[in-house]
């Protein structure tokens, strides 16, 4: 069926530390990915994206990774600051073009 | 305007009346979704309209919820007879084909006393 789930509900890191949040997702004809930040009573905010033509996809602070064989998606976020707290979606399009999104991962920046 | 925009931004509603929420999308997006968010969860999907197309109902959680699209732009999600469950944060978002992300409103916190 379709699902795209998030391995870990919450990640703390130090500030300055590097973060890496995971995202499986189940249906292998998806062909577009995107991850979301949502902070406090905002509405998800567009942060990357990647199409599956492509493994990795930079962009300012963050990197991501898509490994198809095992249906697999990481945001990296480098060097990360107080404002990196959030929550983190990422979601994914499948054939009838419906954006499907996880469950969320809760990033805390440690000062 | 440049973004998405819902009204109201908060609703507070005695259990058992009507609520309309209004979703506003980006002007010359197609796709216009609403999704439901409860404290601390994640994003549960609620209905997507493409373009002409018949909309997609299925994440309605019941026949109290419907949703309309006038004139392929502005959306009302409308709760009928509400109930304390449906108290949450209902968001819209919208997006074109040529560009499949999809930008989010702030939302309508909506309270069900």
């Amino acid at each position: 069926g379709e699902s795209v789930g998030l391995h870990l509900p919450t990640l703390s890191v130090q500030e300055g530390d590097n973060s890496i949040i995971n995202c499986a997702y189940s249906n292998s004809a998806s062909d577009y990915f995107i991850w979301y930040k949502q902070e406090s009573g905002k509405g998800p905010q567009f942060i990357i994206d990647i199409r599956s033509n492509m493994d990795k996809r930079q962009g300012q602070r963050v990197t991501v990774l898509l490994n198809k064989t095992v249906k697999h998606l990481s945001l990296q976020i480098a060097a990360t600051q107080p404002g990196d707290s959030a929550v983190y979606f990422c979601a994914a399009y499948f054939g009838n073009e419906k954006l499907t999104f996880g469950t969320g991962t809760r990033l805390t920046i440690i000062p | 305007g440049a973004g998405v925009s819902q009204s109201p931004s908060n609703k507070v509603t005695e259990k058992g009346k009507d609520v309309e929420l209004r979703c506003d999308p980006i002007s010359g997006h197609t796709a216009l979704y609403w999704y439901r968010q409860s404290l601390g969860q994640g994003l549960e999907f609620l209905i997507y309209f493409q373009g002409n197309s018949a909309p997609d109902k299925s994440g309605l959680p019941s026949d109290r919820f419907s949703a309309e699209r006038t004139g392929g732009s502005v959306s009302t999600l409308t709760i009928q007879r509400t109930q304390q469950e449906d108290s949450a944060v209902y968001l819209c978002a919208s997006s074109s084909r040529q560009d499949s992300r999809a930008f989010f409103g702030q939302g309508t916190r909506l309270t069900v006393v």
